[in-house]
């Protein structure tokens, strides 16, 4: 079966411009999970939906926010990039409303580069 | 505030070598996680424990909940496990709903 599909895989913004980042779960996963890393801070935990719920939230500023669909397809969307933005979004999907409960199984990520 | 911290952060063993990373917290958790990553980003889950020992060909994991710690262990370790080891935790407050912490990873290089 189909794995974590993220997409675009690469993209290149300026600072101030917005982006958005979809994540397609595998067939029956209804939990998305989303992180960052960075060089600096390594891995992140951003946020998780579970059936079109954001269940919790990472400590990240408003820029940063998501959504889950009724097919449990997750877009992210960081508004007002800044150079610190630059890393690598990964998303993880697994069945169970508690993602970190259960093995997860990751996208390839989208790497953004903010210039 | 829940730590991970790991270590070794970085590791260089001959093939064959048997290999130990450890990963210790600072607050209670429902689960723990170890990930792999190689280079180029693909994060593959390699264990997600609560409590006891795991086994997965010549991987190992195991937990130590009153310690809060755990160990990943590599049998006869081969160039191709050569990656970045990841562990993650769970808190166990909150009713479980916190996200993810994660340690900032272990570099394995295994030399033939």
């Amino acid at each position: 079966k189909a794995g974590v599909t993220q997409t675009p895989r690469y993209l290149i913004k300026t600072r101030g411009q917005q982006v958005t980042l979809s994540c397609s779960p595998i067939s029956g996963h209804r939990s998305v999970s989303w992180y960052q890393q960075t060089p600096g801070q390594g891995l992140q935990f951003l946020f998780e939906y579970f059936s079109e719920t954001q269940r919790n939230k990472g400590n990240f500023p408003g820029r940063f926010s998501g959504r889950q669909f009724s097919n449990s397809r997750s877009e992210m969307n960081v508004s007002t990039l800044e150079l610190g933005d630059s890393a690598l979004y990964l998303c993880a999907s697994t069945w169970d409303r508690n993602s970190g409960a259960n093995v997860l199984t990751f996208g390839a990520g989208s790497r953004l580069t903010v210039l | 505030k829940n730590e991970v911290e790991q270590s070794p952060q970085n590791l260089t063993a001959q093939e064959g070598e048997f290999i130990t990373i450890n990963c210790s917290y600072s607050v209670g958790i429902s689960a723990l996680h170890w990930l792999q990553q190689h280079p180029g980003g693909g994060i593959v889950s390699l264990f997600m424990l609560s409590s006891g020992k795991k086994k997965h060909g010549r991987l190992i994991a195991t937990i130590n909940i009153q310690e809060k710690h755990s160990s990943l262990h590599i049998t006869a370790s081969h160039p191709r496990d050569s990656a970045v080891y990841i562990c993650a935790v769970r808190s166990s407050s909150g009713g479980g709903a916190d996200g993810l912490t994660f340690g900032k990873g272990t570099h394995l290089i295994i030399q033939p």
